[in-house]
């Protein structure tokens, strides 16, 4: 199993840009999760879903919106870019939630100029 | 508002040294709570869940205490490898996650 898969690595993005960073598990987890980090900061929520079909705001959603339409996949989307989307953005995946690991990607660095 | 405080550190430890971390958490109604690891640039990776009777896992120890809602963690006999962040981390539920800001540490031959 690859685990959680997330493309692009890095990216850089103009101010207004926007862009699709991509997710994918293969451990046929419902619970799907976007985090972000900023440097020296703890994780923050942006989205999850419970399952195909089913998406929510999490702790910090503005600017960005997602989809679930697989129970493999989960995009997050920036609509316009801003340089206070300027992060490392992890996405996670759990069979079930609550004592269930949580498991990351690699995540994606994305500076905002 | 769902919080977990954390002392940064750093803390810098030889190896064999015993050392604890210490993380407090403002909401009460959380049912869950986990130590997770973090190395530099990388993702985190869950360390231990943490119970309110405690929890051993060969040199790790963890402890929740929720009438203080209070944390801990402790690592004996310190290795090189054990060098990483360790993140603090609440559930609020759903499996919607609120981490502290971590607490570095760094283990020195």
């Amino acid at each position: 199993n690859a685990g959680v898969t997330q493309t692009p690595k890095f990216r850089i993005l103009k101010i207004g840009q926007s862009m699709t960073l991509q997710c994918t598990q293969d451990m046929n987890h419902n619970y799907m999760y976007w985090y972000r980090q900023d440097p020296g900061m703890g994780l923050k929520l942006i989205y999850y879903s419970v399952g195909a079909g089913i998406t929510d705001k999490g702790e910090v959603p503005n600017g960005y919106n997602v989809s679930r339409s697989t129970t493999e996949d989960f995009p997050l989307r920036l609509e316009l870019a801003a340089p206070s989307q300027t992060s490392v953005y992890f996405c996670a995946s759990s069979e079930d939630s609550s004592y269930n690991e949580q498991f990351f990607g690699p995540g994606t660095r994305l500076t905002v100029l | 508002r769902k919080e977990v405080e954390q002392d940064p550190g750093p803390f810098n430890v030889p190896e064999g040294a015993t050392v604890a971390f210490n993380c407090t958490y403002s909401n009460s109604a959380s049912q869950s709570f986990f130590w997770y690891r973090q190395d530099c640039r990388k993702e985190p990776k869950l360390l231990m869940s943490v119970y309110s009777s405690g929890n051993e896992d060969g040199r790790f120890t963890a402890q929740l205490n929720r009438a203080s809602q209070y944390i801990s963690l402790l690592i004996r006999d310190s290795k090189l490898s054990d060098s990483a962040t360790y993140l603090c981390v609440g559930d609020e539920a759903l499996g919607r996650l609120y981490f502290g800001r971590g607490t570095q540490l760094t283990v020195w031959p």
